[in-house]
């Protein structure tokens, strides 16, 4: 298995500009979650879903983030418009039952200019 | 403050010595679990234990949680250079579904 796999791995974009960042989890599993790393706050959860259905999204920041599945084996986080606040290292991850082990893709380093 | 917190922040000890790392949290929880971080990648799943086990064993990991201290550690044995990365804790909490709170994490370095 290729495990949970992000695009792209690095972005540097400018402030304003649209982001997407793509993420495919693991085949089978049913639940995919998407954090956010930064030295300032640490690991964060930004939203999840289960069945492609979003569960919790109270950690998305503000409404300029948004995030889509609208698939088993697609997710999507967009940022519209970036700030330079967002800078950060975003990890998808996916599980294949509640509250079990979670398995980390990459991560996509983001940088807004 | 968050529901994981390691302690220390960072060790740094020499190879072969053993590392203990600790967390603490604040609410009931299902379950515990650790990851660990190389520089640059993403987390990796170690171990996970129960709210109803005291100790467990992967290796030379050894993980025990105490609820009633609403504790746990990480003892890594016969440590090697390859170890070094950061190792974060994640509670799931009893009310949280699926959802993992991810302490900030200890940076380990082992000294060859």
């Amino acid at each position: 298995d290729a495990g949970v796999i992000q695009s792209p791995r690095h972005e540097v974009t400018e402030m304003g500009q649209e982001v997407t960042l793509r993420c495919k989890p693991i085949s089978g599993h049913n639940s995919l979650f998407w954090y956010r790393q930064t030295m300032m706050r640490g690991l964060e959860l930004l939203i999840y879903f289960n069945n492609n259905v979003p569960i919790d999204d109270s950690g998305m920041p503000e409404d300029r983030f948004s995030a889509k599945m609208p698939n088993a084996s697609f997710s999507t986080l967009k940022i519209q418009p970036s700030e330079p606040r967002d800078s950060a290292v975003y990890f998808c991850a996916s599980t294949h039952g509640l509250q079990e082990t979670q398995y980390f893709g990459p991560g996509t380093r983001l940088l807004v200019l | 403050s968050q529901q994981g917190e390691e302690d220390p922040q960072a060790l740094s000890i020499q190879e072969g010595e053993n590392a203990t790392m600790n967390c603490s949290y604040k609410t009931s929880i299902n379950n515990l679990q650790w990851y660990r971080q190389n520089s640059g990648r993403g987390l990796v799943h170690l171990i996970l234990i129960r709210s109803n086990e005291r100790e467990k064993h992967s290796g030379r990991l050894r993980v025990t949680l105490d609820t009633s201290k609403k504790s746990s550690s990480l003892l890594i044995t016969a440590s090697r250079a390859a170890d070094t990365a950061s190792y974060f804790c994640a509670t799931d909490g009893e009310t949280s579904g699926s959802r993992l709170t991810f302490g900030e994490g200890t940076q380990l370095t082992v000294n060859p």
